[in-house]
């Protein structure tokens, strides 16, 4: 199976939250990041988390992190339309080499 | 202000072809990677380099080669393209490894292999 798992869609009403989850295996791992696509281009870091922290808040993003159960979550408060876009769960698994495992990405669609 | 480019963005070409993607940076980051994105795969490395002249094989790395002569360019060469290497290629950048040191992405170079 898959070492960094999300659910593949999540639609939510602008203005909503929106929550993200994402699984991870590998306990070794130091940082966790989420990064965003946007249609057509490359992947875009939002934010990351250091995996001795149980959560972080940046404006409208909070991410929490479970360290027991492997569980990743990134919240975006005040959903708007313009965050449709995939979201990606990666970690390091403690690579010193800058190498990121991501998961699948989930895709959000956010409805007026 | 390039930042990460990559040629070509759309590429059809014939299977046993041998096709090279490009990526130039112009930050100077030592490390680069190419990252292949299947629907319901996400991102897989395909290769990355630490350096000039060190590279290293990611987890899909059968059927393509790197080179690392200059830090700002890491083409990505598929020497007898094959239809399962239909995907989308991203090229990434960071200068170090270390959290505040993140991945920066390409836009993609769309290849169809016929």
């Amino acid at each position: 199976g898959e070492d960094v798992e999300q659910s593949l869609f999540l639609s939510v009403r602008e203005g909503d939250s929106s929550v993200i989850n994402c699984t991870y295996t590998d306990s070794s791992s130091t940082y966790l990041y989420w990064y965003k696509q946007e249609p057509g281009a490359g992947l875009q870091l939002l934010t990351y988390i250091f995996s001795n922290m149980d959560m972080k808040q940046d404006q409208r993003l909070t991410v929490l992190l479970n360290k027991k159960d492997k569980h990743l979550s990134l919240r975006i408060a005040d959903t708007q339309t313009g965050d449709s876009a995939i979201y990606f769960c990666a970690d390091d698994r403690g690579s010193t080499l800058g190498r990121l495992y991501f998961g699948r990405g989930t895709q959000l669609t956010v409805w007026p | 202000d390039a930042g990460i480019t990559q040629s070509p963005r759309y590429k059809i070409t014939e299977t046993g072809r041998q096709v090279t993607l490009m990526c130039h940076q112009t930050w100077s980051h030592s490390y680069m990677f190419w990252y292949r994105q299947d629907l319901g795969h996400g991102l897989r490395l395909i290769y990355y380099s630490a350096a000039a002249d060190i590279t290293d094989k990611g987890e899909v790395s059968d059927g393509y080669v790197v080179s690392r002569s200059k830090t700002e360019n890491f083409p990505l060469t598929l020497e007898s393209a094959t239809r399962s290497q239909t995907s989308v290629y991203f090229c990434a950048s960071s200068e170090g490894s270390a959290a505040n040191q993140p991945q920066h992405f390409g836009d993609g170079t769309r290849l169809s292999i016929l």
